[in-house]
């Protein structure tokens, strides 16, 4: 069966500590990792795609990497700003897939200034 | 560019009424996509159109649920005789179809039902 797993659940930084979010993905033909922002009560934002193994994408202070299995979310310095839920998805290759993507459950950040 | 809109954002409905979630994609977007959060739990697919077209309904619920994306106007997500189960914020996600950056799927703000 397909999965998405994020971990941690949840994690806590103060400001300024550097750290990763994972997620590790079992799919039977990745078409494309996606990175999203949750922020309570909103929409899910575009953060990153990424298609290939060594593939890497950077925003401000974001940046995110993809290998075979997993994807890492590097967060560089964070900020009290930077307080969501991360969210990772995988769209995925082979018959019946038409567009869906398929959600871990997010890693919820919390930065103390 | 203006956004993907859903309304309304917030829908209070009784047992066995009906529930009707509206959304427009962006401009120049073609492929809509909806998915439901549940309290607790991640996002969800639901289902997956083109104008005139459902491509894959294959995370509807047999019963109740209906969506449709007409030539014209918005992506109409109908839940009939809604029970508590439903409550939930409901997604609606835009794309220009197709693969690179047409692929990217941009989401609306949500609709949050809640079934009293």
């Amino acid at each position: 069966e397909d999965q998405v797993t994020q971990s941690p659940e949840a994690l806590r930084l103060q400001e300024g500590e550097s750290s990763s979010l994972n997620c590790s993905y079992t799919v039977s033909g990745l078409r494309g990792l996606f990175w999203y922002r949750q922020d309570p009560g909103k929409g899910p934002e575009f953060l990153f795609t990424l298609y290939s193994a060594g593939e890497e994408k950077e925003k401000e202070r974001l940046k995110a990497t993809l290998t075979k299995k997993e994807s890492f979310l590097h967060i560089t310095a964070p900020k009290p700003e930077d307080s969501a839920t991360y969210l990772c998805a995988v769209r995925l290759y082979g018959s019946g897939n038409t567009g869906k993507l398929i959600f871990g459950q997010g890693t919820t950040l919390q930065v103390k200034p | 560019n203006a956004g993907v809109m859903q309304n309304p954002r917030h829908l209070v409905r009784r047992r066995g009424q009906e529930a009707r979630l509206r959304c427009s994609p962006m401009k120049g977007h073609s492929h809509v996509y909806w998915y439901r959060q549940l309290p607790e739990e991640g996002l969800k697919f639901m289902v997956y159109l083109q104008k005139e077209n459902i491509i894959d309904e294959s995370g509807m619920p047999k019963e109740r649920f209906s969506a449709e994306f007409p030539k014209e106007g918005p992506s109409i997500l109908r839940i009939q005789q809604v029970v508590r189960g439903d409550s939930a914020a409901y997604f609606c996600a835009s794309s220009g179809g197709g693969t690179g950056n047409t692929d990217t799927q941009y989401f609306g703000p949500g609709t949050r039902l809640t079934v009293l």
